[in-house]
């Protein structure tokens, strides 16, 4: 597709319970972002690959999140033991970006993620 | 500590008029500039950029201003269209830490015929 696609779009879960959110970035995308975005407020860096290398990982909450890329195409954003904190919109971006030129970073619509 | 900020949470501006949005920001290290908009149940959908070494870039209706002095950047929409209404949100990079992008809280955009 033309876009960066993120599945599910809504994932509901019970306290407790592992999920795991997909995204496809823009093919030819070298560098690929997630993002955290609660009600009311702008998206919260999360992590960030170039191709399969996690270079930043800084924003990750706790030790219960855990990212990968491994072929440096799709990426997979788990959260373990779920917690009521967890819900939130999850956003995934995609950029031709790296560390010689600013390229802007075009988003998905993001998975809605509701722990009970 | 939010680094970059939106202090209008809200704007209201009539069709054809200017919307003038406002950010700031504290980082002196931040050098690339961007604003996004985004609709309901919408990922953010990037409109226009700048970069530290200019102060002022022009994409169609969307014109994005730097003062770097001041440490504020604005985004003017001419003429503002209904499609404008939406929550737009500023956000900045610095190369230490590149691709981090940090977001303001974004202000609600609303225009009225």
């Amino acid at each position: 597709g033309a876009g960066v696609s993120q599945s599910p779009r809504y994932k509901v879960a019970k306290r407790g319970q592992d999920v795991a959110l997909r995204c496809d970035p823009i093919s030819g995308h070298v560098s690929l972002f997630w993002y955290q975005q609660a009600l009311g407020q702008g998206p919260e860096f999360l992590t960030y690959f170039q191709n399969e290398a996690q270079l930043d990982k800084s924003g990750l909450p706790s030790d219960r999140f855990f990212a990968e890329r491994p072929e440096g195409s799709v990426s997979t954003l788990k959260i373990q033991r779920t917690q009521q904190e967890d819900s939130a919109v999850y956003l995934c971006a995609s950029s031709r970006w790296d560390r010689t030129s600013n390229q802007p970073q075009h988003f998905g619509d993001g998975t809605r993620l509701s722990i009970l | 500590d939010q680094q970059v900020k939106q202090n209008s949470p809200s704007l209201s501006v009539q069709e054809g008029r200017i919307s003038i949005l406002n950010c700031d920001y504290t980082n002196s290290m931040f050098d690339y500039f961007l604003w996004y908009k985004k609709y309901p149940a919408e990922g953010p959908t990037f409109l226009i950029s700048i970069s530290s070494i200019k102060d002022k870039n022009e994409d169609g209706r969307f014109t994005v201003f730097l003062n770097k002095s001041a440490k504020h950047l604005s985004l003017h929409i001419v003429p503002s269209q209904p499609g404008d209404s939406a929550v737009y949100f500023c956000a900045a990079s610095a190369t230490d830490s590149w691709g981090k992008l940090q977001f303001g809280a974004g202000t609600q955009v609303v225009v009225t015929p």
